[in-house]
């Protein structure tokens, strides 16, 4: 089983929809949990950081469930400009505190 | 501030032949790294750097070298190109290099061994 684990999409939804994404992770000592934004043939941008108690930053909410080992993105109001590649990466305590990156999740948003 | 940048953008290498892939941040961090990104995979850290002159392997250093004589440089080298390495390569720096900490990625540079 991959530490990391994102439906790869595409999630392709018309402009205003609401979208969701999940990701998965094996590691019960994760300590840390963050969503990354990746354009086509561009670097990974920090999109912004999951907290336990959920956080919200605009139109975009974060949620953690340790329970479950799993973490979700949900964008509101979609723009074009949110098309993209968005990561999802964990923190692992005890291995000096790498980054473990999952694949991916690709969003495609339609006018 | 540039943040951090990467030389060259693409690259193509023969089997066999060697090269330093450069990295540079003038946001005076002290943690440095390189991954790469193939398709379907999730970025790997191949080595990392926690301060000048000092470094250690990642996931998957092998065929790689690196050294980290000031803090705004650390160049990736490949020893003896081999088309496994074809790939992206990201330089990333963060501050502390606590998993906490965000992590800043330059362009990165597209390598095509053949």
């Amino acid at each position: 089983r991959k530490e990391v684990e994102q439906d790869p999409g595409p999630f392709n939804v018309p402009e205003g929809a609401t979208v969701a994404f999940n990701c998965t992770y094996s590691n019960s000592a994760s300590q840390s949990f963050f969503w990354y934004r990746q354009d086509c043939r561009k670097e990974p941008k920090l999109l912004m950081s999951v907290y336990s108690s959920g956080n919200e930053d605009g139109r975009f909410t974060a949620q953690l469930n340790r329970a479950s080992q799993y973490i979700s993105l949900l964008i509101r109001d979609s723009k074009l400009s949110d098309s993209a590649t968005y990561l999802c990466v964990v923190n692992r305590r005890g291995s000096g505190d790498k980054l473990t990156f999952g694949t991916g999740t690709r969003l495609a948003v339609r006018p | 501030n540039a943040g951090v940048t990467q030389t060259p953008k693409f690259q193509v290498l023969k089997t066999g032949q060697s090269m330093t892939l450069q990295c540079a941040q003038d946001m005076n961090h002290e943690y440095m790294s390189w991954y790469r990104q193939d398709p379907g995979m999730g970025l790997r850290l191949i080595h990392y750097s926690v301060g000048a002159g000092i470094t250690d392997q990642g996931e998957v250093p092998n065929g790689y070298n690196v050294s980290r004589s000031t803090t705004e440089d650390f160049p990736l080298r490949l020893l003896s190109a081999a088309p496994s390495q074809t790939s992206v390569y990201f330089c990333a720096s963060s501050y502390d290099g606590r998993g906490t900490s965000e992590q800043y990625f330059g362009p990165g540079t597209r390598l095509t061994v053949t």
